[in-house]
């Protein structure tokens, strides 16, 4: 049971480059998030979705764009990258609105 | 909105200390309360949970008891270790949102 798993574990980009971060889980779980954490601002939400076949939009999801590609896997995509999106990104996965369970994140670099 | 409050870090305590950490909350119902812990380089993982009031979470040593009247969940340890040094996340839960509401973490550093 790996629970919570991202790839990749580092990555840099160059500045326009896209990319996409894949996040999977094996606890049947029906809604999966995204989030970013950057120094001194706690963790924000990019998109979620409460089940399959749904996505909505978190707090920043400008520059983004998601895919719950089944119910085990869910993908974040950067079209076009900016330094401002230099951060650590974590997946998570819940069961029906109860702890979160978190991937051990993606830490990227935008030059 | 709901929204979680707690104290800025960092806390830094020396090995063995009796360490508090004060989170407090606001929300429109009934949440469930969590702390989560996230050790250097790592994902957060949950600690500790309590889904009402009057309920105590416990896990490693750490407490904390749901207050409705005073809208708190204090997080508490005896007997702190270094390797408890950490960032520590309060956060709610609401049955009616698939968001939770995260605080903005406290750092623990504990000190030989």
């Amino acid at each position: 049971n790996a629970g919570v798993t991202q790839t990749p574990k580092f990555q840099v980009l160059k500045t326009g480059q896209s990319m996409t971060l894949q996040c999977a889980q094996d606890m049947n779980h029906n809604s999966m998030y995204w989030y970013r954490q950057d120094p001194g601002m706690g963790l924000r939400l990019i998109y979620y979705s409460a089940s399959e076949g749904t996505t909505d939009k978190g707090e920043v999801p400008n520059g983004y764009n998601v895919s719950r590609l089944n119910k085990r896997e869910f993908s974040l995509r950067l079209e076009s990258a900016a330094p401002s999106q230099t951060s650590v990104y974590f997946c998570a996965s819940s069961s029906h609105r109860y702890e979160q369970y978190f991937g051990p994140g993606t830490r990227l670099t935008v030059t | 909105g709901d929204s979680v409050t707690q104290m800025e870090g960092p806390v830094t305590l020396s090995e063995e200390a009796f360490l508090t950490i004060n989170c407090t909350y606001t929300a429109t119902g009934y949440p469930s309360l969590f702390w989560y812990v996230q050790y250097p380089g790592e994902g957060l993982q949950l600690l500790l949970k309590a889904t009402k009031a009057d309920d105590k979470g416990s896990n490693k040593g750490f407490e904390a008891t749901y207050r409705k009247e005073t809208t708190s969940f204090h997080l508490e340890k005896g007997s702190v270790q270094v390797s408890d040094s950490a960032v520590y996340f309060c956060a709610l839960s609401l049955g009616g949102s698939y968001i939770p509401t995260f605080g903005r973490g406290t750092s623990l550093i504990v000190h030989p």
